[in-house]
């Protein structure tokens, strides 16, 4: 029933190491968005997708690489993990589809933790 | 470039005091929306404000958007412990969610 659903919770990895996070929407929004959240809370936009283009790629090292296979996922990949990698990892879906004054429904978060 | 700032960073308060969170604009939204987060949770969209002056409730909570529409605040009356977390005003350029732009956020504690 989890509207966004991200997998995993938690990531715990050495640095250097490849992971991937997975998010899946059964809302049947045409958007969906990576933000990361820092330490201090911080939520700054990563990356969006329309319908499974890339909209938005905001300044982001190219060791993250974002892939939507189709609308209703967006999995995040990030090769050789650096310490500052390390934060909360959130997906979120819209509506998009130029709906007007649309809201944000996010994920659960994933976790990482880079040592 | 759109400069959001949301303040205070860090509130604590006792139950039953009351809250403020302001989040200020340099230049002129076309909207704003708040969010909160729950500790350990995800943030959840709370209200939109759209026109110039507006002000809605949502029980304990009221939110007001500036007449120059360039800030906005959040208050809650009477405050209670399931109202720890932190806040987020998201102000948006245009209408689309592409375009929200989130403040840093006002945790809020309350103390028993």
């Amino acid at each position: 029933d989890t509207a966004v659903s991200q997998t995993p919770k938690y990531l715990v990895t050495q640095m250097g190491n490849d992971k991937s996070i997975k998010c899946e929407q059964n809302l049947g929004h045409d958007t969906m968005y990576w933000y990361k959240q820092d330490s201090k809370k911080f939520l700054k936009i990563m990356f969006s997708y329309n319908n499974k283009e890339l909209i938005i790629n905001e300044t982001v090292p190219n060791r993250f690489s974002p892939k939507s296979p189709d609308k209703a996922h967006l999995n995040l990949h990030i090769n050789s993990l650096e310490l500052g990698d390390s934060a909360v990892y959130f997906c979120a879906s819209s509506h998009g589809g130029g709906v007007l004054n649309e809201k944000l429904f996010f994920g659960s978060g994933t976790q990482l933790s880079v040592l | 470039g759109q400069q959001v700032m949301q303040i205070p960073q860090y509130q604590h308060v006792q139950e039953g005091e009351d809250f403020t969170t302001y989040c200020n604009s340099s230049t002129t939204l076309s909207n704003i929306q708040w969010y909160k987060q729950r500790p350990g949770g995800h943030p959840v969209f709370l209200i939109q404000l759209v026109k110039s002056g507006e002000v809605k409730k949502q029980k304990r909570l009221t939110f007001q958007f500036g007449e120059a529409k360039k800030n906005s605040s959040l208050h809650i009356t009477a405050t209670q412990t399931t109202d720890v977390g932190t806040y987020f005003c998201a102000p948006s350029r245009g209408g689309s969610a592409r375009q929200l732009t989130f403040g840093s956020g006002t945790q809020l504690t309350v103390l028993p």
